[in-house]
């Protein structure tokens, strides 16, 4: 089955900072990769999605990357918000199923 | 338009004990999904359902079983509840079986004695 797991549990950024966060999988035939946004006590959002096909994608202040090459995608959040604190969750989709990342926590500190 | 509505939102079971959960989506979508979430582990998946009438297994299927009741709503139960299975169980739907993009509920907190 696919693993999926990311650098670092955790990520404190100050308020204006770019945030990045960092996600490794491990089936090299995945084609479908998407992030997921958690706040407390909140069930996941939807963020942003790439195909294989692609290497960057951008949506309003995030961008995702994909290196298909060393199975890496990273999430990149322009101008870090208190509102973006919260857990980020990578997934990967194959036969129809997400398996997903552990998460990272990211905190904003003022 | 309230999207996934899942119920209850907390439950305390003595093990051994019995209970549904209850999920309803009101997008029309096809797909239906019950994941698990544990501190540390991210979601895994228990069932899915691609479309009304059928059903299939994820990651974590023993001790679960489900019913796609009709298109709107999509069930899970516990027949007999173990401490293993304190949780927090989140139902989603997609509109359709190919795509990653899922509307999650707020989620139901389930705790086993």
């Amino acid at each position: 089955g696919e693993s999926v797991g990311l650098h670092l549990p955790t990520l404190s950024v100050q308020e204006g900072d770019n945030s990045i966060i960092n996600c490794a999988y491990s089936n090299s035939a995945s084609d479908y990769f998407i992030w997921y946004k958690q706040e407390s006590g909140k069930g996941p959002q939807f963020i942003i999605d790439i195909r294989s096909n692609m290497d960057k994608r951008q949506g309003q202040r995030v961008t995702v990357l994909l290196n298909k090459t060393v199975k890496h995608l990273s999430l990149q959040i322009a101008a870090t918000q208190p509102g973006d604190s919260a857990v980020y969750f990578c997934a990967v989709f194959n036969d129809y199923k997400l398996s997903f990342g552990a998460g990272t926590t990211v905190t904003v500190r003022a | 338009n309230a999207g996934v509505t899942q119920t209850p939102k907390f439950q305390v079971l003595k093990t051994g004990q019995s209970m549904t959960l209850q999920c309803a989506q009101d997008m029309n979508h096809n797909s239906m999904y019950w994941y698990r979430q544990d501190p540390g582990m991210g979601l895994r998946l228990i069932y899915y359902s691609a479309s009304e009438g059928t059903t299939d297994k994820g990651e974590v299927p023993n001790g679960y079983n489900v019913s796609r009741l009709n298109k709107r709503e999509f069930s899970l139960r516990l027949e007999s509840a173990a401490p293993s299975q304190t949780s927090v169980y989140f139902c989603a739907s997609s509109a359709q079986e190919n795509t990653g993009e899922l509307f999650f509920g707020e989620g139901s907190r389930l705790t086993v004695l």
